[in-house]
C-alpha cells in the first residue's frame, strides 16, 4: 500500500494563477481531508469529505474548492493564487469515525506551495 | 468552536523525560489525539485518549481527565529522533468527522 499520495511535491505560483494539488489514497478510506500549515504553525483545515459525492468546508476554505468523484481521489484547486496561500498544503484520510474508536489520520508527504 | 492550549517549546537531554500537556475547551468532547511530526515531514499519530486514564505504547504514553479538560504526552528515555513537533488534537461532537489542531510542542533534545 502506498497509503496517502499526493503531487507535486513543490510548485511556485505567481498571483493570480490556478493549479490543483492531487491526493489519492489506496486505503479505501471513506473520510479525506485537507489541511494547510503555515510556518510553526497547527493544522487548519480547508475543506473534508465523508464519502464520494459528499464534501464540506473546514475553518479556512476561502479562495479553495474541493471535488470527491471517487473514493481514492481528492484533489484541491487553488482559483486565484494570492500569497496568502503560500503554505505547506496536507492530504489525509481515516477511516472510522466513532467516537470510542481512534479515529487515526494518515497523512500524506504534503506539498508546498510558494505564491509570489 | 474548541480551542487548545500546549507549549510552544520543550529542551531536554537525552535519556530525559518529556511531559506535554494539552488544555483544550469543546462544546462536546468525544477525544484527544496525538500526532508527532518531523521537520519537514507529515505528521503521524501517535495515540488517541477517549476515556479518562493513561494509555502506554512504549516509551510514549497518553494521559487524559475529561473532568479537568486536559491530556498530557509522556515521552521518556528521550532519544535524539524524538527531536519534532507533537501536535495534540481534539474530536468534538460538533465536529465528528474532523480533528481540531493545537499550536504544537516543539521538543528538542539535546545530547
Amino acid at each position: 500500500n502506498a497509503g496517502v499520495t499526493q503531487t507535486p511535491k513543490f510548485r511556485i505560483l505567481k498571483i493570480g494563477q490556478s493549479m490543483t494539488l492531487q491526493c489519492t489514497q489506496d486505503m479505501n478510506h471513506n473520510y479525506m481531508y485537507w489541511y494547510r500549515q503555515d510556518p510553526g504553525m497547527g493544522l487548519k483545515l480547508i475543506y473534508y469529505s465523508v464519502g464520494a459525492g459528499i464534501t464540506d468546508k473546514g475553518e479556512v476554505p476561502n479562495g479553495y474548492n474541493v471535488s470527491r468523484s471517487t473514493t481514492e481521489d481528492f484533489p484541491l484547486r487553488l482559483e486565484l493564487a494570492a500569497p496568502s496561500q503560500t503554505s505547506v498544503y496536507f492530504c489525509a484520510s481515516s477511516y472510522s469515525t466513532s467516537s470510542r474508536l481512534n479515529n487515526e489520520q494518515f497523512f500524506g508527504p504534503g506539498t508546498r506551495l510558494t505564491v509570489l | 468552536g474548541q480551542s487548545l492550549e500546549q507549549p510552544s517549546e520543550v529542551t531536554a537531554v537525552e535519556g530525559a523525560i518529556v511531559q506535554i500537556n494539552c488544555t483544550y475547551q469543546t462544546s462536546g468532547f468525544y477525544g484527544l489525539s496525538w500526532y508527532q511530526q518531523h521537520d519537514g515531514g507529515a505528521p503521524t499519530f501517535l495515540s488517541y485518549n477517549a476515556l479518562d486514564g493513561l494509555e502506554e505504547t512504549g516509551r510514549f504514553s497518553s494521559f487524559l481527565s475529561r473532568s479537568d479538560s486536559y491530556g498530557y504526552l509522556l515521552l521518556q528515555e528521550l532519544q535524539m529522533k524524538d527531536s519534532a513537533s507533537y501536535f495534540c488534537a481534539v474530536r468534538d461532537r460538533s465536529n465528528d468527522y474532523k480533528l481540531s489542531f493545537g499550536a504544537g510542542t516543539t521538543v528538542t533534545v539535546r545530547a
